[in-house]
């Protein structure tokens, strides 16, 4: 079965402060694609980054970062200095490779930015 | 500019008046495929079309249908509509190939049924 955990489901900071947003997730598939998507309050979804399973390198994008470790099935997001328009629902997100047509989304989490 | 297309972008219907949501790409994707978001559920998936005249079942299909006659557009249909398909509707693409590929979403459809 293929399913993803994101378990905080309302995260709120005051701007400035770091914030890691966790996903957990769970596969049988030895070739395995993970995504993260921002859904800001205007409602549109943003791909942020695409990672595949035989890629542990974690990746820092500005003030974004991914951490990505198959031993604990974890592919979590931080922010680093968080800004009032990171404000946002975030979707973790994982695609097999055995049924690469389905896409299995985790339940969101909602990051609160305060000025 | 590459997009996914949505109409209607807000819709409140009655039960059972049948409606459509268009959903319409530009970028040439064979992949297209329809979403809904619930509150504490995430995105679920509805139906997908891998290409013209091939569609198949996601996750939630009760209620919905789907046909895919030409390659830029998929409508999802509902036939009878009830409440329980109030929801957010998202529509979305990826050329086919491996599943590294990126899904590129529509802006969504928020239907409300009473």
């Amino acid at each position: 079965a293929q399913k993803v955990t994101q378990a905080q489901t309302e995260i709120s900071v005051v701007e400035k402060e770091d914030v890691t947003l966790d996903c957990v997730y769970e596969t049988r598939d030895t070739t395995y694609y993970l995504f993260w998507y921002k859904q800001p309050p205007s409602g549109e979804l943003v791909f942020l980054i695409r990672r595949n399973s035989f890629d542990e390198q974690n990746e820092i994008s500005g003030r974004y970062s991914w951490n990505f470790q198959k031993s604990t099935s974890s592919f979590n997001f931080t922010i680093t200095a968080s800004q009032v328009v990171d404000s946002a629902v975030y979707f973790c997100a994982l695609r097999g490779e055995y049924n690469f047509n389905k896409f299995y989304f985790g339940s969101g989490t909602k990051l609160n930015v305060k000025p | 500019e590459a997009q996914v297309t949505q109409n209607p972008r807000y819709l409140i219907t009655v039960t059972g008046k049948k409606l459509t949501v268009t959903c319409s790409q530009n970028m040439n994707h064979e992949y297209m495929s329809w979403y809904r978001q619930d509150p504490g559920l995430g995105l679920r998936q509805i139906y997908y079309s891998m290409n013209v005249e091939v569609t198949d079942k996601g996750d939630v299909p009760e209620g919905y249908k789907v046909s895919r006659k030409e390659k830029r557009n998929f409508p999802l249909i509902l036939e009878s509509p009830s409440p329980n398909q109030t929801s957010l509707y998202f529509c979305a693409s990826r050329p086919q190939g491996t599943g590294a590929n990126v899904l590129t979403f529509g802006a969504g459809s928020r239907l409300t049924v009473l």
